[in-house]
């Protein structure tokens, strides 16, 4: 079974700062998926950004990138320019590839507060 | 897109009463759902996997005569919490995986029950 890790309950940033959001996983898999989703106030999960396994660059979608590391199985989330929005849960998921009925497997989440 | 909503966002009930909440992919269509279960403060625990027009498959401790879930069309999916208790009382989100795009997850608004 897959398990995914994020070892850090709450962080805060400073606004404009930059912060990384740590999250490991186990899997003998080969074809998978990485994600981080957010989840702000609204309770509403936003996905922020998606890695697909068998790609080597590091996905980036505007402020948020990744830094995927397969042999150690890291998937750490970076936030830069930090703003008050980004104030949310931050989960880490993991998702196996190839099939319709695969589900996601959710690490514990981290709680980021953006200080102004 | 990828917008998914669900109905209702609060619902307040008696217990023992039953109450339906609906899931709708808005503009794709849906070729599973998910029902998803959050406690405070807590990751998301997936509660059952739906494909349209199968029965649903329920997660271990699920109870599937108490949580009924329909997949009746490609944008329709809804979870019916029968005789309802206080316990049941939380916060019920849905997820949707379209065909097109059936590496990734979409999520609603979520649906807060509390069962007086």
């Amino acid at each position: 079974a897959q398990t995914v890790t994020q070892s850090q309950p709450e962080m805060s940033v400073q606004e404009a700062e930059t912060v990384t959001l740590s999250c490991t996983y186990d899997t003998s898999e080969n074809n998978y998926y990485l994600f981080w989703y957010k989840q702000p106030p609204s309770r509403q999960m936003i996905l922020v950004i998606r890695q697909e396994a068998y790609k080597q660059q590091n996905a980036t979608e505007n402020r948020f990138s990744v830094n995927f590391q397969k042999a150690a199985k890291s998937f750490s989330l970076k936030i830069s320019d930090s703003q008050l929005g980004d104030t949310a849960m931050y989960f880490c998921a993991f998702m196996m590839g190839g099939g319709s009925n695969y589900k996601l497997t959710f690490g514990k989440g981290t709680l980021l507060t953006v200080n102004p | 897109g990828a917008v998914v909503s669900q109905h209702p966002s609060r619902v307040i009930c008696k217990s023992g009463t039953s109450v339906k909440i609906e899931c709708r992919s808005l503009d794709f269509q849906a070729t599973t759902m998910f029902w998803y279960r959050q406690f405070p403060k807590q990751s998301l625990m997936l509660m059952a996997t739906s494909n349209e027009g199968s029965k649903a498959t329920y997660e271990q401790g699920v109870e599937k005569d108490k949580f009924l879930i329909n997949h009746a069309s490609l944008t329709l999916s809804t979870l019916t919490v029968t005789s309802a208790h206080p316990e049941d009382s939380s916060f019920y989100i849905c997820s949707a995986r379209g065909a097109g795009r059936a590496d990734t997850q979409y999520f609603g608004p979520g649906t807060r029950l509390t069962v007086l």
